[in-house]
């Protein structure tokens, strides 16, 4: 069985600062992560995924994510967030063949003028 | 290049009534579906998944139901709405590779928000 966490539901920082967004994943297999972010009453949009390639991954809107599989982790990260960057962020795993992929419950980024 | 639809974008229904929504994906084959729902604070919680027409796998016993009449298309009903069943129903597919058993990431629609009064 495959799970994630997301610490922290909601995180805020201000305009310009480093964004760091944290996720841990549990999975029996090797892996599949993505990251989503989802805009109010809007679908999930694919930020960035990892699919066994590079460790680093870099996605849309400047966000990157590094697979550290000793950690466990999958973290997101922006070195300066913009105001448009305030959302919700998902996030996923899915184990190689597997046809689903479970989420985590989501942080809500806010980002202070 | 790929597109998924869902409607209704809203919808307001009374405790007991019928529900039915429908997403509909272009521009592939054979994707696989599902529908997820996502309750304030609460995350996205998988309903309902399907890798082929007809196939169906619940994942949360409910008295909602799905049906996957043709390749593209992918119903949410229910019978009698329950105040709990209330939320933002989404809409996803993935494409599978058939050879080698991965697939994609999921790509999802714009949702569907339910009231139930």
């Amino acid at each position: 069985a495959q799970s994630v966490t997301q610490l922290g539901s909601h995180v805020s920082v201000s305009e310009g600062a480093l964004v760091l967004l944290r996720c841990n994943y549990s999975s029996s297999v090797p892996p599949y992560l993505f990251w989503y972010v989802q805009y109010p009453n809007q679908g999930l949009q694919l930020l960035l995924k990892y699919t066994s390639a590079a460790t680093l991954v870099k996605g849309i809107n400047g966000f990157e994510a590094e697979f550290k599989k000793s950690e466990t982790s999958f973290h997101l990260t922006k070195p300066s967030a913009h105001m448009s960057d305030a959302a919700e962020y998902f996030c996923a795993v899915s184990p190689w063949g597997y046809q689903k992929v479970t989420f985590g419950t989501g942080t809500k980024l806010q980002v202070i003028p | 290049s790929q597109t998924i639809h869902q409607w209704p974008a809203t919808l307001v229904q009374p405790v007991g009534s019928p529900l039915s929504l429908e997403c509909t994906v272009e521009g592939t084959s054979n994707p696989n579906l599902y529908w997820y729902r996502q309750a304030a604070g609460r995350g996205l919680q998988l309903l309902f998944y399907s890798v082929g027409i007809g196939q169906i796998s619940s994942e949360v016993p409910q008295n909602l139901s799905a049906s996957r009449p043709q390749d593209r298309q992918f119903i949410l009903s229910s019978k009698k709405l329950l105040l709990s069943d209330s939320g933002f129903y989404l809409c996803a597919w993935s494409v599978r590779n058939l050879l080698s058993g991965k697939k994609s990431e999921q790509f999802f629609g714009p949702g569907t928000r339910l009231t139930v009064l």
